[in-house]
C-alpha cells in the first residue's frame, strides 16, 4: 500500500513569513495529492489539491508543487497569518484505492 | 447543507462495552470512510465503503465492524471496547474514484477506561 511521510512535525513562524511543508509518497501509481487543514476540535478540510499531470498549483497565498519523478510534493504558504495556525495533512491517493495521510504538521504563526 | 454528520460527539466507555458510531452524508456520495486519529499518528483508515453494499478493510480494522446501511449512512461498531481504541474517529465521504475531494465530519472523541 501507499506510505506518506510528512515533515516537519511542528513548524513555528512569525506572521508574514513563509511556511513550507514537505511530503514524500511511495506508490508511483498515486495520482491525486490533496492537502487538508484541521483546526482545533474540527474535522480536516481540503485547502488545495494537485493531480499528477500538473507540476504546480496556486490559490492566493497557498501553493502546492509536485515532483512525480522524486515522488514528493510540498505545500507553500506565503504571508502567513495567525489564522493559518492549525494542523496540516498531506495525502496521496493510492493503496486500498483510498487516501493515505501523512502524520501531520502543526503550524504555529506568532503575531 | 449539513455535509457529513457524526454522532455522538463525545463518548466514554468501559472496557468490554460495545457501541456504534453513526455517520450520515447528504451529498449523494458513493464512497464513505472511517478514520481514527491518534497523536503523532495522523489519520489511519479503519474501513471504507466504495459503494452501497460493499465494505473493505483499511489499515487498522481489528476490533471494528462496519455497516453501509444505505447510500447515506455508514456506521462503525466496537463490539468489545479496549483502551487502545481511545481515539478521535472521523467519518468522511467522497465521490467515486480518485481525484475527488473527501469531506469530513466533526469527529467523535471516544475514551475507553
Amino acid at each position: 500500500g501507499e506510505n506518506v511521510e510528512q515533515h516537519p512535525s511542528t513548524l513555528s513562524v512569525q506572521e508574514g513569513d513563509s511556511a513550507v511543508i514537505k511530503c514524500t509518497y511511495s506508490d508511483s501509481a498515486s495520482n491525486y495529492f490533496p492537502w487538508y487543514k484541521q483546526e482545533l476540535g474540527k474535522g480536516p478540510q481540503l485547502i488545495i489539491d494537485i493531480r499528477s499531470n500538473v507540476g504546480e498549483k496556486k490559490d492566493q497565498r497557498i501553493a502546492v508543487t509536485l515532483n512525480k519523478t522524486a515522488k514528493h510534493f510540498s505545500l507553500h504558504i506565503t504571508e502567513t497569518q495567525p489564522e493559518d495556525s492549525a494542523v496540516y495533512f498531506c495525502a496521496a491517493w493510492g493503496g486500498y484505492s483510498t487516501l493515505t495521510f501523512g502524520k501531520g504538521t502543526m503550524l504555529l504563526v506568532s503575531p | 447543507n449539513a455535509g457529513v454528520t457524526q454522532t455522538p460527539k463525545f463518548q466514554v466507555l468501559k472496557t468490554g462495552q460495545s457501541m456504534t458510531l453513526q455517520c450520515a452524508q447528504d451529498m449523494n456520495h458513493n464512497s464513505m470512510y472511517w478514520y481514527r486519529q491518534d497523536p503523532g499518528m495522523g489519520l489511519r483508515l479503519i474501513y471504507y465503503s466504495a459503494s452501497e453494499g460493499t465494505t473493505d478493510k483499511g489499515e487498522v480494522p481489528n476490533g471494528y465492524n462496519v455497516s453501509r446501511l444505505n447510500k447515506r449512512e455508514f456506521s462503525l461498531r466496537l463490539e468489545s471496547a479496549a483502551p487502545s481504541q481511545t481515539s478521535v474517529y472521523f467519518c468522511a465521504s467522497s465521490g467515486t474514484g480518485a481525484s475527488t475531494e473527501a469531506f469530513f465530519g466533526q469527529g467523535t472523541r471516544l475514551t475507553v477506561v
